[in-house]
């Protein structure tokens, strides 16, 4: 299974959009683009995920660009309980392969 | 619909002793994934049990071990406990009709270990 490359931290004001971004340039076909987040202490929340399409639920909106090497999660409005490590996950079944995430920080 | 359960959520041991951790996932969910989280090594991936059968495993030594009941309830256990086994370890439960992990997994809190 590919793996994920994310920076490691991201500040967010509260009421603006939070863009975390994701490079998965070695993604094959068959891979989906998994979404995570864990809150401190917490199990890992499930957000979004997608295959090629742009995908959009009452949490997130997940852009992936054409050639699929990169996406984004677009949280449209954080608030200080959107503050939590974010998990960019490429897989196509045999292994969630959960990388080191972005901690990202809503500032009030 | 009752999320994914583990218990106990907070356990202690020593060295050399062994442990069993369990998990109750959702309703329906046949597949069940284990994970150990450290500081030091984030997330990784332990092993997947579908159907009474682990189906995948991840790079963990043979200490670690782990069994599937038929109503889909999941055990790990580790035996001759190390300090660096210290971890919360997440319990994953998810549908897998066609197996594997393009089905959205539900974890639960996870059990703290400490290893004394």
């Amino acid at each position: 299974d590919a793996k994920t490359t994310q920076p490691p931290s991201m500040d967010c004001a509260e009421g603006r959009a939070a863009n975390l971004p994701c490079n998965h340039s070695t993604i094959s076909g068959n891979e989906y683009v998994y979404w995570y987040r864990q809150i401190h202490s917490q199990g890992p929340q499930y957000i979004i995920h997608g295959l090629k399409n742009n995908e959009t639920n009452e949490m997130a909106s997940l852009i992936i660009t054409e050639d699929r090497k990169s996406s984004t999660l677009i949280l449209p409005h954080a608030t200080l309980r959107d503050t939590a490590v974010y998990y960019c996950i490429v897989t196509t079944g045999n292994q969630f392969y959960f990388g080191t995430g972005t901690s990202l920080t809503v500032i009030p | 619909k009752a999320g994914v359960t583990q218990t106990p959520r907070y356990l202690i041991k020593t060295r050399g002793q062994q442990v069993t951790l369990s998990c109750s996932p959702i309703s329906g969910h046949r597949s069940v994934s284990w994970y150990q989280q450290t500081p030091g090594q984030g997330l990784q991936f332990l092993f997947e049990y579908f159907s009474e059968t682990q189906r995948n495993k991840g790079n963990f030594p043979g200490r670690f071990s782990g069994r599937q009941f038929s109503n889909s309830r999941s055990e790990m256990n580790v035996s001759t406990l190390e300090l660096g086994d210290s971890a919360l370890y997440l319990c994953a439960s998810s549908f897998s009709v066609r197996g594997g992990f393009t089905d959205t997994q539900y974890f639960g809190p996870g059990t703290r270990l400490t290893v004394l």
